[in-house]
């Protein structure tokens, strides 16, 4: 069965620091993968996503993610965090084996940023 | 638009009582889906649908009904309530399923407590 797996569950940055969150999926087709965001209280947002093409993919609020097949990864990037960006982050995944348009989630990682 | 929007936005039961959470979308979506969330397990797929009248099972669809008589609606029914069902409920939809690249746009949310 196909699965998502998020390195981290709580990541605790400063303001200004950078942030990597990992993400690797199990599923050896074409896949679609996705960033959504959950900021406190409100419902998810997509954030990024790929399809094809440029494996380097820059989605809002200056996040970007990097899809490496070879390592079956899609981490999310941020060169500099802002106290705004604390929220809970869900990579997923939709495989061309699933139905339809289903998303496979990862378990989630908070990200608390200290002003 | 409104976009996705889901009522009630908290509800409590008792264990063994039934009722609805109501999803609606006014996107002209074809498919739509239910995810419940529970911390650290993501989000996980409980029924979908990638049209009217049709309606599939996802990872977590016992103890769960849905119906969709229309293009606009899709319902998740709990049929006797338990306390395992305590969970926030996400509706979704998106585009079509058949084009599984298609982002997903996610209601606000219910918070179902079960006592």
């Amino acid at each position: 069965a196909q699965s998502v797996s998020q390195h981290n569950h709580h990541v605790i940055l400063s303001e200004a620091a950078s942030l990597e969150l990992g993400c690797n999926y199990s599923y050896g087709g074409t896949v679609n993968l996705f960033w959504y965001v959950q900021y406190p209280g409100q419902h998810l947002q997509l954030l990024l996503k790929y399809f094809s093409g440029d494996p380097l993919v820059k989605g809002i609020k200056g996040f970007e993610a990097e899809f490496i097949k070879s390592k079956f990864s899609f981490n999310l990037r941020k060169p500099s965090v802002q106290w705004s960006d604390t929220a809970e982050y869900f990579c997923a995944v939709n495989a061309d084996g699933g139905s339809q348009g289903n998303l496979i989630f990862g378990k989630g990682t908070k990200l608390s940023v200290k002003p | 638009n409104a976009g996705v929007t889901q009522t009630p936005k908290f509800q409590v039961l008792k264990t063994g009582q039934s009722m609805t959470l109501q999803c609606a979308q006014d996107m002209n979506h074809e498919y739509m889906s239910w995810y419940r969330q529970d911390p650290g397990m993501g989000l996980r797929l409980i029924h979908y649908s990638v049209g009217a009248g049709i309606t599939d099972q996802g990872e977590v669809p016992n103890g769960y009904n849905v119906s969709r008589s229309t293009t606009e609606d899709f319902p998740l029914r709990l049929l006797s309530a338990a306390p395992s069902q305590t969970s926030v409920y996400f509706c979704a939809s998106s585009y079509s399923g058949l084009y599984t690249y298609n982002e997903q746009f996610f209601g606000p949310g219910t918070r179902l407590t079960v006592l």
